[in-house]
């Protein structure tokens, strides 16, 4: 089974409306992250959180929000879709603390918005 | 502001030939360079990584070699084989401050 988890696995939806992406881990890790991947632009990362109660911004974080609803879950919203948003979107955990900055990335979610 | 800059965009490699990813960085405090792969359909994983205490990291077929003066750094994959076709990311963090910074990525593609 997969220890990092993304629902939905694609998506297409329409300029305006409202859409949530989910993030789930069983691997136990604190830290949670939330990058877009485009072409040519590499990974860029949208927001992060440390724990449950620490949410951070990323380097690209307006038109998005997110929520830490327990350890192993992380969420994204857009709150009003629009086509540059359209892109693959990426969860990823870390375990924390000195010597453990590897990042275990999810299968991703591709967004289409219309 | 791209504070990891990564070339080449794209690279296609002969079957046993050495594939060269390069990257530099901006950021003296940086003291942590990983390497990611990713296939495609997948996220991206942990390839190799390496601090600044040491010049050469290798594992396997692949070495990342570690230039402090040049702010450079750099993925080499011998004897290439089809498998390996993938994109690559550098990355860069500071110590205590977990988060990555990626380069924008290279597609590598070995040709039999």
């Amino acid at each position: 089974d997969a220890d990092v988890t993304q629902t939905p696995r694609n998506r297409i939806t329409k300029t305006g409306k409202r859409i949530m992406l989910e993030c789930s881990q069983t691997k136990g890790h604190d830290r949670m992250y939330w990058y877009r991947q485009d072409p040519g632009l590499g990974l860029r990362l949208i927001y992060y959180s440390f724990d449950v109660k620490d949410i951070n911004k990323g380097e690209i974080s307006d038109g998005y929000s997110v929520s830490r609803q327990a350890q192993a879950k992380f969420s994204l919203s857009l709150e009003s879709a629009i086509p540059n948003q359209t892109a693959l979107y990426f969860c990823a955990t870390s375990l924390g603390g000195q010597g453990s900055n590897t990042q275990y990335f999810g299968p991703g979610t591709r967004l289409t918005v219309l | 502001q791209q504070q990891v800059k990564q070339s080449p965009q794209s690279l296609i490699v002969q079957k046993g030939g050495i594939s060269i990813i390069n990257c530099a960085y901006e950021n003296t405090a940086f003291d942590y360079f990983p390497w990611y792969q990713q296939f495609p359909g997948k996220g991206p994983a942990l390839l190799i990584a390496i601090r600044p205490d040491v010049s050469e990291k290798k594992e396997g077929r692949f070495t990342i070699s570690f230039n402090k003066s040049a702010k450079q750094f750099s993925l080499h994959i011998m004897d290439s084989q089809p498998g390996d076709s993938a994109t690559y990311f550098c990355a860069a963090a500071s110590f205590g401050n977990e988060k990555l910074t990626f380069g924008t990525g290279t597609r590598l593609t070995i040709i039999p």
